[in-house]
């Protein structure tokens, strides 16, 4: 079983839509939970940054962790064109004095104008 | 803020030779710089956590004499790909975390690809 579970996708929705990302984890260590968007052949860029259970919002994101059931969930508001991305669960936890980051797979976001 | 350079952002090279790709942090000192692999449509995959003036920790199955890590200073890492075939072919990716962060995050950079011919 992987540390990180995330639906690969694709996800197409239309211009507008609600999106929801999810990912699920079997390591209760994990401490920092992380939401990254990274376009096609380019570097991830970090969209949300959590610590703690509950709800996180940035403008049309919102970050949602709950430890109880080890899943975290990303939810994108009035998707536009320009959200079409990968978006990548991110979580950490120390290793020998380390944070090392364990990514999921990715979900490929396409949003129809 | 915070900007993670990495240099070439694509190379190709001839099997058997071996490729150098720099890691910077230009506004920043990093303490410890991480390097990832990514297969297409794939994740990230750890390969190994460089800290400066140190040897690199490397993950497991990842051969620490063929992906040559050296952290010279507290902004330049380097991934050097010894005796490169084509199965090396992938994206390489750096992330550098600032010195005296009281957490965890890290800044990644936008990536080199490598083929192998």
């Amino acid at each position: 079983q992987k540390e990180v579970e995330q639906d690969p996708g694709p996800l197409s929705v239309p211009e507008g839509a609600i999106v929801s990302l999810n990912c699920t984890y079997s390591n209760s260590a994990f401490q920092y939970f992380m939401w990254y968007r990274q376009y096609s052949r380019k570097g991830p860029e970090l969209l949300m940054y959590t610590y703690s259970s509950g709800n996180k919002e940035d403008g049309r994101f919102t970050a949602q962790v709950d430890k109880s059931s080890k899943y975290i969930s990303l939810f994108i508001r009035d998707s536009q064109p320009s959200d079409s991305a990968t978006y990548l669960c991110a979580m950490s936890r120390s290793t020998s004095g380390t944070y090392k980051y364990i990514f999921g797979t990715g979900t490929r976001l396409k949003v129809l104008a | 803020g915070a900007v993670v350079s990495q240099h070439p952002s694509w190379v190709i090279c001839k099997s058997g030779t071996s490729v150098k790709i720099e890691c910077r942090s230009l506004d920043f000192q990093a303490t410890t710089m991480f390097w990832y692999r990514q297969f297409p449509k794939q994740s990230l995959m750890l390969m190994a956590t460089s800290n400066e003036g140190s040897k690199a920790t490397y993950e497991q199955g990842v051969e620490k004499d063929k992906f040559l890590i050296n952290h010279a200073s507290l902004t330049l890492s380097t991934l050097t790909v010894t005796s490169a075939h084509p199965e090396d072919s992938s994206f390489y990716i750096c992330s550098a975390r600032p010195q005296g962060e009281a957490y965890n995050e890290q800044f990644f950079g936008p990536g080199t690809r490598l083929t192998v011919l």
